[in-house]
């Protein structure tokens, strides 16, 4: 079974400082997608980053990017110079084909918190 | 573009009761799906719609329903509510192609008194 496991249930960092989130996954498939997704307080989820299985190299959005390790089925989360605002429950999920269809799982979060 | 659109944002209903909510996906998207999130069991998905055909679906009992429309706008229904489906109920939109990335609406948040 397909699970998503991140180990870190809260993590605190100080304002412009970094932060990596650690995410681990469990798969038997070769072609997948990884995300990472934040939920403010608002609820409303948004995007951060997604990564595909078959690209080597890490993806990258402004500020945050992944260390993607394939055979260690690890997918962490780094935030550099962070802000007031990344403070949020944050989510890797991983994505998949089965019977034809697209499934998407997650973990359980990690709830950031970003100190003055 | 319009991003996912949810409707109502929060409902209040007693045991035994049903309810029904809204899904409008971004436009051009024609694969929707539904998760359920609590506290105790984090985000669990409940099913996907495609085209108006159910694709996959989650471990949920059969109170639990969804169907979708021709415009791809999707509504779940669930049917003699219990205490534990109190929770926030969240809607994705895709193209629903392989790798897709999931845009999400703001939720429902569903109390169960």
């Amino acid at each position: 079974a397909q699970t998503v496991t991140q180990s870190q249930p809260e993590m605190s960092v100080q304002e412009a400082e970094t932060v990596t989130l650690s995410c681990t996954y469990d798969t038997s498939e070769s072609d997948y997608y990884l995300f990472w997704y934040k939920q403010p307080p608002s609820r409303q989820m948004i995007l951060v980053i997604r990564q595909e299985a078959y690209k080597q190299q890490n993806a990258t959005e402004n500020r945050f990017s992944v260390n993607f390790q394939k055979a260690a089925k690890s997918f962490s989360l780094k935030i550099s110079d962070s802000q007031l605002g990344d403070a949020a429950m944050y989510f890797c999920a991983y994505r998949f084909t089965q019977g034809g269809s697209e499934k998407l799982v997650f973990g359980k979060g990690t709830k950031l918190t970003v100190n003055p | 573009k319009a991003g996912v659109t949810q409707t109502p944002r929060y409902l209040i209903k007693t045991r035994g009761q049903q309810v029904t909510l809204s899904c409008s996906p971004i436009s051009g998207h024609r694969s929707v799906s539904w998760y359920q999130q609590t506290p105790g069991q984090g985000l669990q998905f409940l099913f996907e719609y495609f085209s108006e055909t159910q694709r996959n679906k989650g471990n949920f009992p059969g109170r639990f329903s969804g169907r979708q429309f021709s415009n791809s706008r999707s509504e779940m229904n669930v049917s003699t509510l219990e205490l534990g489906d109190s929770a926030l109920y969240l809607c994705a939109s895709s193209l629903g192609q392989p790798g897709d990335t999931q845009y999400f609406g703001p939720g429902t948040r569903l109390t169960v008194l």
